[in-house]
């Protein structure tokens, strides 16, 4: 089942500028994750953000969470061609063993 | 150094063989988790496992065997009965549910 879908599925962008990626799941939840892939690779895990947070930050990096809407945002600002990954939303579904992914937006930053 | 290791990074059956893909941690966490990828795709759950010589079928078990005789290693067997088994398997970790997951770097698997 997909609990999280990603939109847009595909962003190309110029280095420095923001990158926004969106989310949107369907069920209640009690964090809601965001990972990175290269091609080829394993995820790497960004930060989590908890069902009573509405805002976090790591580095260039800014979540939002809209319980209400059931959305998430993953902002990059200033965006270098090392971004160039595929982004993931992943949700536990209201405390479930298990999280569940969504189909990704695939971002690329041209230099 | 610790981490998730997933071994070999490609690998190649024929139709109506089995194969085992490899995942082990060193991290001390308790649960485990398998994924499956296709292109442009997001990940599916096959099987994970919370505790030692305990786990559960995810969204995608048909076809699909795994054991927890340990805390750090997790396998997979991929059987004949699996229709359509090209594809990219990841393998994470997680101290505990709900948390972040640390992720191995995959298995290819190609069936001739």
């Amino acid at each position: 089942s997909q609990q999280g879908e990603e939109d847009p599925q595909a962003l190309s962008i110029q280095e420095g500028e923001n990158a926004t990626m969106n989310c949107s799941y369907k069920t209640s939840i009690n964090n809601l994750q965001w990972y990175r892939q290269n091609s080829g690779r394993g995820l790497v895990h960004l930060i989590l953000i908890r069902s009573n947070e509405r805002e976090k930050h790591s580095g260039r990096l800014r979540v939002t969470l809209d319980t209400s809407k059931k959305s998430s945002s993953l902002l990059i600002t200033a965006s270098r061609a090392a971004d160039t990954a595929s982004y993931f939303c992943a949700t536990d579904q209201g405390g479930s063993e298990k999280l569940v992914f969504g189909k990704g937006t695939k971002l690329t930053v041209n230099p | 150094d610790g981490g998730i290791t997933q071994s070999p990074k490609y690998l190649f059956r024929k139709e109506g063989q089995n194969v085992t893909l490899s995942c082990e941690q060193n991290l001390n966490h308790d649960a485990m988790y398998w994924y499956r990828q296709d292109p442009g795709q997001g990940l599916r759950l096959i099987y994970y496992s919370q505790i030692v010589n305990d786990f559960q079928k995810g969204d995608i078990a048909e076809g699909y065997s795994v054991s927890r005789e340990k805390k750090e290693s997790f396998p997979l067997t991929v059987t004949s009965a699996q229709k359509n088994p090209t594809a990219f398997y990841l393998c994470a970790s997680s101290i505990a549910k709900g948390r972040e997951q640390f992720f191995g770097p995959g298995t290819r698997l190609t069936v001739l």
